[in-house]
């Protein structure tokens, strides 16, 4: 079964534009939730991450995320997107009974126009 | 600089040869992972480590084999055996626990001719 679905494979915004990236979960109870991001051939890096607590969460990079309890949701967004912010973007899922294993969305490439 | 280092960065491999693809950390990680990315799937798991000379398949080790003689190095082994090895493959590590943060290397590109 899915644990992590990111909605949209590909956006594209204009550079100055806002941006959100979904990411929903499928899990009874709240998981660990990780953005990552990607440059083309490179690693990943984290962006943020949520464990408990305020469910704004600010990250690097001028980036947050929202986790809404209610939707399932962990969406990322930033409100002025920067040319060096096209890349690809994951969300990930630490569930609570499975130790440190990672589940990953399939990401969302972001690119961004002039 | 602490770091995950992966080699090399392109590697090219005949039909029915074994390959080993090297991971190296210095950032005092019990835990080592290895996962593979292919377009539209994400990163997908193939084995991990907790603890030196242990380790654990994940969801896609059919094929693959790993080694965890010390804490820094994990090398991982794609063989003959694996149908459809080329993919992009990335290395991570964490400190062992719930949810801690994985680290990643730069990856391993991986082609068969």
């Amino acid at each position: 079964a899915q644990s992590v679905t990111q909605p949209d494979i590909h956006i594209t915004v204009s550079e100055g534009a806002s941006l959100e990236l979904r990411c929903n979960y499928s899990y009874g109870a709240t998981p660990y939730l990780f953005w990552y991001v990607q440059s083309p051939g490179q690693g990943l890096q984290l962006l943020l991450k949520y464990f408990s607590g305020d469910t704004l969460v600010q990250g690097i990079k001028g980036f947050e995320a929202e986790f809404k309890r209610s939707q399932s949701s962990f969406n990322l967004r930033k409100p002025s997107v920067h040319w060096s912010d096209a890349a690809e973007y994951f969300c990930a899922v630490v569930l609570g009974n499975t130790g440190n294993q990672f589940y990953f969305g399939t990401g969302t490439s972001l690119t961004v126009i002039p | 600089d602490g770091g995950i280092t992966q080699s090399p960065k392109y590697l090219f491999r005949k039909e029915g040869q074994n390959v080993t693809l090297s991971c190296e950390q210095n950032l005092n990680h019990d835990a080592m992972y290895w996962y593979r990315q292919d377009p539209g799937q994400g990163l997908r798991l193939i084995y991990y480590s907790q603890i030196v000379n242990d380790f654990q398949k994940g969801d896609i080790a059919e094929g693959y084999s790993v080694s965890r003689e010390k804490k820094e190095s994990f090398p991982l082994t794609v063989t003959s055996a694996q149908k459809n090895p080329t993919a992009f493959y990335l290395c991570a590590s964490s400190i062992p626990g719930v949810a801690d943060t994985q680290y990643f290397g730069p990856g391993t590109r991986l082609t068969v001719l």
